[in-house]
């Protein structure tokens, strides 16, 4: 099955730009989705593949796809933002076809 | 579009884990979807378990392919999840989702925690 890596945390300060990446084998070829998730809640859909995002998701977010690596860009970081994110991708090629990756925690300093 | 999970909470070692997902907002019936069952297990990434079509054609996940079976019943605009001869491993937070082929799943329920226990 394919296999995404994310690094498990990231600290920002406030006002500041976090860069949360997602590596896999040629990930830039295929669709690549972020979703945010709370402490105790379920994941919320935040930018899905192109940069597109759900009503109510701030331009602050942003998302990116080349080569091996996927990036979510949280420009101007702020309390709100502190949380747990993950990246999915869907695989023709692989089974399972969705794959999450580990999750990379957000901690707003 | 609202979707949410019920069944036990607590589950025996070797038993089945049953789980329905009642869909609001949008007509499984509609055929513009997939729905999708996904489990999360503490501080861990989630995984997708399986999904159904209105048709009741279904995908798994090969790695729990012996043990599942998803069906829908679109009379009720429900799904539901059966998973056999569970262990702890299968102790876990499972989402009902919302998606279509390549897209991103786009409504989630609020997950159930399911423990595995004797």
């Amino acid at each position: 099955s394919y296999v995404l890596t994310q690094p498990p945390s990231l600290s920002v300060a406030p006002g500041q730009t976090a860069t949360i990446t997602c590596g896999g084998n040629k990930i830039g070829s295929k669709s690549v989705h972020w979703y945010q998730q709370r402490p105790g809640q379920a994941p919320v859909l935040v930018v899905s593949d192109g940069g597109d995002r759900p009503s109510g998701i701030p331009e602050r977010l942003s998302g990116s796809n080349s080569g091996n690596t996927a990036t979510l860009t949280i420009s101007r970081v702020e309390a709100g933002d502190e949380a747990d994110y993950f990246c999915q991708v869907w695989d023709a090629s692989s089974d399972p076809p969705y794959v999450f990756g580990p999750g990379t925690t957000v901690t707003v300093l | 579009v609202q979707l949410r999970e019920s069944g036990p909470g607590l589950v025996k070692p070797s038993q089945t884990l049953s789980l329905i997902c009642t869909v609001s907002g949008d007509s499984i019936n509609s055929g513009d979807h997939y729905w999708n069952w996904i489990r999360q297990h503490p501080g861990k990434g989630p995984e997708w378990i399986g999904n159904v079509y209105y048709s009741g054609s279904t995908n798994y996940d090969p790695a729990l392919k012996s043990r599942i079976t998803i069906s829908v019943d679109t009379s009720k605009n429900q799904f539901s999840l059966n998973l056999s001869s569970v262990t702890a491993a299968d102790t876990a937070v499972y989402y009902c989702a919302r998606n279509w082929n390549i897209r991103p799943f786009d409504f989630w329920g609020q997950g159930t925690l399911v423990t595995v226990s004797s």
